[in-house]
């Protein structure tokens, strides 16, 4: 089992519409969570870091599921410029030695 | 504004020829990375250091070397290339502990072994 999975989609969607993604851990000693995204040719960045209570920066939603080892990223209201790659990450344990762990993205484009 | 700069962003080299990937950053940040990124396998950590002179490996180090003998600049070197390490690699650099930091990449080197 990857240590990070995500559905690679495409997500193919409108603009306007509402999209999630979900990414599953395997590290139940993992501390730290962000979304990164990554427009085509270029590197990754990011995007917003995950916090245990939800947090929102926008038109965007993170959430995090401990018990099921489980983080999610919600769009609304989606833009054509919202097209890009987006990277589940996770740091590897609880020691500050470990290290972050990339899933390998999830695909979206917002069609006009 | 945060700069990470990677040397070259394509190189073409023969199989048996030694590579070195140069990146430095101006962040004066204690941690610096060197990943690797293939289609279907997303990112792949090769080596970090969060100090001068330390290094530690990834998950993928063979192959590999790496050298930091200035805080502000990460090599990575490939001894003897080979085909199978034809790939994008993407050099990151953060502050703070290791694994909670923001990571700040460069635009990334993408190289063909052949």
């Amino acid at each position: 089992r990857k240590e990070v999975e995500q559905d690679p989609g495409p997500f193919n969607v409108p603009e306007g519409a509402t999209v999630a993604f979900n990414c599953t851990y395997s590290n139940s000693a993992s501390q730290s969570f962000f979304w990164y995204r990554q427009d085509c040719r270029k590197e990754p960045k990011l995007l917003m870091s995950v916090y245990s209570s939800g947090n929102e920066d926008g038109r965007f939603t993170a959430q995090l599921n401990r018990a099921s080892q489980y983080i999610s990223l919600l769009i609304r209201d989606s833009k054509l410029s919202d097209s890009a790659t987006y990277l589940c990450v996770v740091n590897g344990g609880s020691s500050n030695t470990g290290k972050l762990i990339f899933g390998q993205g999830t695909t979206l484009q917002v069609k006009p | 504004d945060v700069k990470v700069t990677q040397s070259s962003r394509y190189l073409v080299k023969r199989t048996g020829e030694k590579v070195f990937l140069e990146c430095v950053q101006d962040m004066d940040h204690e941690n610096m990375f060197w990943y690797r990124q293939d289609p279907g396998l997303g990112l792949r950590l090769i080596y970090f250091s969060y100090d001068v002179k330390m290094k530690e490996k990834g998950d993928i180090p063979e192959g590999y070397s790496v050298s930091r003998e200035k805080k502000e600049r990460f090599s990575l070197i490939l001894e003897s290339a080979s085909t199978n390490q034809t790939s994008m690699y993407l050099c990151a650099s953060s502050s703070g502990t290791v694994n909670t930091g923001e990571l700040f990449f460069g635009e990334g080197s993408r190289l063909t072994v052949l």
